[in-house]
């Protein structure tokens, strides 16, 4: 069975410019979770959605933003970049959401911001 | 404030030496915790985790942890470290809203 594919796995963009990143979850998974993953500040969670909804949401600016597809694709959105959103993102996917079900993580996206 | 405190941010081990490396967290209600390992250019693989049960967890790769609830403490352990051990080690923990909480991870360095 195929793992969780993040796409692209690295991005530079420009401050003021916006990002979409990709996560397609493994099969027959319904819930998709994103992380930032940073020196500084670690690992954070940024939301989750299971069956297209958003379930839960981490302390972030409504600047970051998501969805979630029927096929249980989910897209991250970054508007108007910041040289702190610089950042190892990381999708992970699971049959369930919350505790119900393990979580697998993808290789992460890599967005650096110049 | 819930919070996961990871004291080491780098343990270097001799191969084929016992490891700990420690996990606290900060919380008064129950708490579920994990253990994950991040090898470079990678994402996060689950080690292991507690729920409920007995309070020692065999996880993969023959990680082991303890959950304390007195100390609130879920230590990882390893009797015997190998050179494929080298990797970042995060604990977390659900603080019952289903956000999961990382502490800020053990680089773990085996040296030959």
């Amino acid at each position: 069975k195929a793992g969780v594919t993040q796409t692209p796995r690295y991005l530079i963009k420009t401050r003021g410019q916006q990002v979409t990143l990709s996560c397609s979850p493994i099969s027959g998974h319904r819930s998709v979770s994103w992380y930032q993953q940073t020196p500084g500040q670690g690992l954070q969670f940024l939301f989750e959605y299971f069956s297209e909804t958003q379930r839960n949401k981490g302390n972030f600016p409504g600047r970051f933003s998501g969805r979630q597809f029927s096929n249980s694709r989910s897209e991250m959105n970054v508007s108007t970049l910041e040289l702190g959103d610089s950042a190892l993102y990381l999708c992970a996917s699971s049959l369930l959401p919350g505790l119900a079900s393990e979580q697998y993580f993808g290789p992460g996206t890599r967005l650096t911001v110049t | 404030a819930q919070s996961v405190t990871q004291l080491d941010s780098q343990v270097p081990v001799f191969e084929e030496a016992p490891v700990e490396l420690r996990c606290n967290y900060s919380s008064s209600v129950s708490v579920y915790l994990f253990w994950y390992v991040q090898y470079p250019n990678q994402g996060l693989q689950l080690l292991l985790k507690y729920l409920s049960g007995s309070t020692l967890v065999k996880g993969i790769n023959g990680f082991e942890a303890e959950f304390n609830k007195s100390q609130t403490s879920f230590h990882l352990r390893k009797p015997s470290v190998h050179i494929s051990d080298t990797a970042e080690y995060f604990c977390a923990v659900y603080f019952g809203n289903e956000k999961l909480t990382f502490g800020t991870g053990t680089r773990l360095t085996i040296i030959p």
